[in-house]
């Protein structure tokens, strides 16, 4: 199967710093999607990106889709309380068939 | 807005018991897939289905049944639950338009004693 290497597994931040996490694949893929999952409830869509080298923003967070169409990043500018959870990346290449990575868990300090 | 809903919420099995997870969408997509969400792990694609009556495997499938009768509804069968099969479970919709985004239902989190 795929295999979506998302990074870092977890993070410790200050509220008010920015927030970087990637994910990199092997295969290529023609969208890439980041989510936010909050505990006990399902993933819920933040950005979707749909073009090699797009770059797209929702707020204060932002997100491109690489080159290469084999990885993309998110970035969470100035960070609040609010954005704890788990941020997955997933990639689509075939009947809406989507991989996902293993989440980047963010944690922030009030 | 119901978007996606899944039940139950919670249930425990013993090992050799079966079960029907249920998913209904009320946004008329075509697409709907099963994930499994493990400890550290991303989702996982179970079975997927284009459109009523068209079911397709994932990448761990084994031990797990579907159907799609309807456009609304995608089921997810456990004919006999291993402890193996312990998990969170998400269902997911996303509209045939080409415009990939899949919705996710709130999860079912499977106990397998």
């Amino acid at each position: 199967g795929q295999q979506l290497n998302q990074s870092p597994q977890s993070m410790f931040i200050q509220e008010g710093e920015d927030v970087s996490m990637n994910c990199t694949s092997s295969s290529i893929f023609n969208t890439w999607l980041w989510y936010k999952q909050d505990p006990g409830e399902g993933p819920v869509l933040l950005i979707a990106l749909y073009k090699a080298g797009e770059l797209t923003s929702n707020g204060r967070l932002t997100a491109q889709f690489g080159i290469t169409r084999k990885d993309s990043f998110l970035n969470i500018s100035a960070s609040i309380p609010s954005d704890v959870g788990i941020y997955f990346c997933a990639g689509q290449w075939d009947f809406n068939k989507f991989y996902f990575g293993s989440g980047t868990k963010l944690n922030v300090k009030p | 807005n119901a978007g996606v809903t899944q039940t139950p919420k919670f249930q425990v099995l013993k090992t050799g018991q079966s079960m029907t997870l249920q998913c209904a969408q009320d946004m008329n997509h075509e697409y709907m897939s099963w994930y499994r969400q493990d400890p550290g792990m991303g989702l996982r694609l179970i079975h997927y289905s284009v459109g009523a009556g068209i079911t397709d495997q994932g990448e761990v499938p084994n031990g797990y049944n579907v159907s799609r009768s309807t456009t609304e509804d995608f089921p997810l069968r456990l004919l006999s639950a291993a402890p193996s099969q312990t998990s969170v479970y998400f269902c997911a919709s996303s509209s045939e338009t080409g415009r990939a985004e899949a919705f996710f239902g709130q999860g079912t989190r499977l106990t397998v004693v």
